[in-house]
């Protein structure tokens, strides 16, 4: 069965701080590793996919790396609106469905 | 273009009570999918569908939960006799034709069973 395991539970952050989210996952072939962001009270909402070990997304002030165990989400001089919960999930390589972590909780003060 | 939408936004029910709950995917994207998150949980997969093929139910908790997708198209997630553990958000997702392609998540309902 697949499993991830996202790290830590909560971060909070003062604004232009840095600092990384972590994704543990076991799977049994990787199809794909997907990162997304949710707001409070909404659907989540697709940020990367990355599927192979090396592999590197940019968008604004994220980056997601992935290695064969682990993925990180990088957060780089955070602002407020980057409050959100993220979440990783991953897609094995005999299935279709997202298997999820429960969340990193970040919260960036002014 | 429009994305996925869900109907309705919130419901109240009370025990033994059946609700449904409708999904509208992306036009065009073939697959269908219906998580639940509960309170402080990760999103917990219930069911899947592709195009005319068979559904993947393994994800259903119970005999209760049954759901169906008329035309390729819509969907509606139906719980009977609800109970008070059903209480989650059932959250929708659509994705287009092909293995890797990320799902795109509606805004979800939040069920509250009394």
């Amino acid at each position: 069965e697949d499993q991830v395991t996202q790290s830590p539970e909560a971060l909070r952050l003062q604004e232009g701080e840095s600092s990384s989210l972590n994704c543990s996952y076991t799977v049994s072939g990787l199809r794909g590793l997907f990162w997304y962001r949710q707001d409070p009270g909404k659907g989540p909402e697709f940020l990367f996919t990355l599927y192979s070990a090396g592999e590197e997304k940019e968008k604004e002030r994220l980056k997601a790396t992935l290695t064969k165990k682990e993925s990180f989400l990088h957060i780089t001089a955070p602002k407020p609106e980057d409050s959100a919960t993220y979440l990783c999930a991953v897609q094995g390589s005999n299935d279709y469905k997202l298997s999820f972590g429960a969340g990193t909780t970040v919260t960036v003060r002014a | 273009g429009a994305g996925v939408s869900q109907s309705p936004s919130n419901k109240v029910t009370e025990k033994g009570k059946d609700v449904e709950l409708r999904c509208d995917p992306i036009s065009g994207h073939t697959a269908l999918y219906w998580y639940r998150q509960s309170l402080g949980q990760g999103l917990e997969f219930l069911i899947y569908f592709q195009g005319n093929s068979a559904p993947d139910k393994s994800g259903l908790p119970s005999d209760r939960f049954s759901a169906e997708r008329t035309g390729g198209s819509v969907s509606t997630l139906t719980i009977q006799r609800t109970q008070q553990e059903d209480s989650a958000v059932y959250l929708c997702a659509s994705r287009r034709q092909g293995d890797r392609n990320e799902q795109f998540f509606g805004p979800g309902t939040r069920l509250t069973v009394l």
